[in-house]
């Protein structure tokens, strides 16, 4: 059963960049055919999607976040990143990572990470 | 891109009875659209895919319908465990949209 476990610091000083890491068990994220996807929740808020990354390393940003957003893959440790620059106080969320996976002919975020809480704050 | 508006914002309702949800898009997403639950402190959970194929391991009780920019998710008959929040999402353009979720609260 694939699992999915976002890593990194809870705590980020204004203006830094913002890492984050998604650890895949049970599946190896170069297999192909899967999106591999972040998404953020804002305190109390709904989802913001922001991006993803393919297994062959394309990638799409939300427009919204385009400027400040980059994503990689490191298929020796079966994980992918995020990182966010330039971050401020409204960059403060829970971040998950999500598989992008086909049901049928639809994709669908159907495996997420537990999910990991960002604070932006000196 | 394409806004998903959820209604009501939130719903109050008693064990056994039945819950209606609706999302409406803001333009066409054919049926690319989905409906995830999330449970507080917990991550979202895919429920329904395709408008009205239930994921792997959902209750009949959950069914949803509607194609185009209309669609509603159906609780048939509400267990303990089904009040949280719930929300669709469209995979029809990019960027992914969520709507804003319905809060389903225990009356």
């Amino acid at each position: 059963q694939v699992q999915l476990q976002e890593s990194g610091p809870g705590l980020v000083k204004p203006s830094q960049t913002l890492s984050l890491t998604c650890t895949v068990s049970g599946d190896s994220i170069s297999s192909g055919g899967y999106y591999w996807s972040w998404i953020r929740q804002h305190p109390g808020k709904g989802l913001e999607w922001i991006g993803y990354i393919y297994y062959s390393g394309s990638t799409y940003y939300s427009p919204s976040l385009k400027s400040r957003v980059s994503m990689s893959l490191d298929t020796s440790k079966n994980q992918f990143s995020l990182k966010l620059s330039s971050v401020t106080a409204a960059d403060t969320a829970v971040y998950y990572c999500a598989r992008d996976g086909q049901s049928k002919n639809y994709y669908v975020l159907d495996v997420w990470g537990q999910g990991t809480t960002v604070t932006v704050s000196s | 891109e394409i806004v998903l508006t959820q209604s009501p914002a939130t719903l109050s309702l008693s064990p056994g009875e039945r819950a209606t949800l609706s999302c409406r898009a803001s333009q066409s997403v054919s049926s690319y659209l989905a409906w995830y639950q999330q449970i507080s402190g917990q991550a979202p959970r895919l429920l329904i895919y395709g408008a009205s194929n239930r994921a792997t391991g959902i209750p009949a009780r959950f069914s949803g319908s509607g194609s185009g920019t209309d669609f509603t998710l159906t609780i048939s008959s509400l267990e303990p465990e089904d009040f949280a929040v719930y929300y669709c999402q469209q995979r029809s353009n990019w960027p992914i949209t969520f709507g804003q979720g319905t809060r389903l609260e225990i009356k």
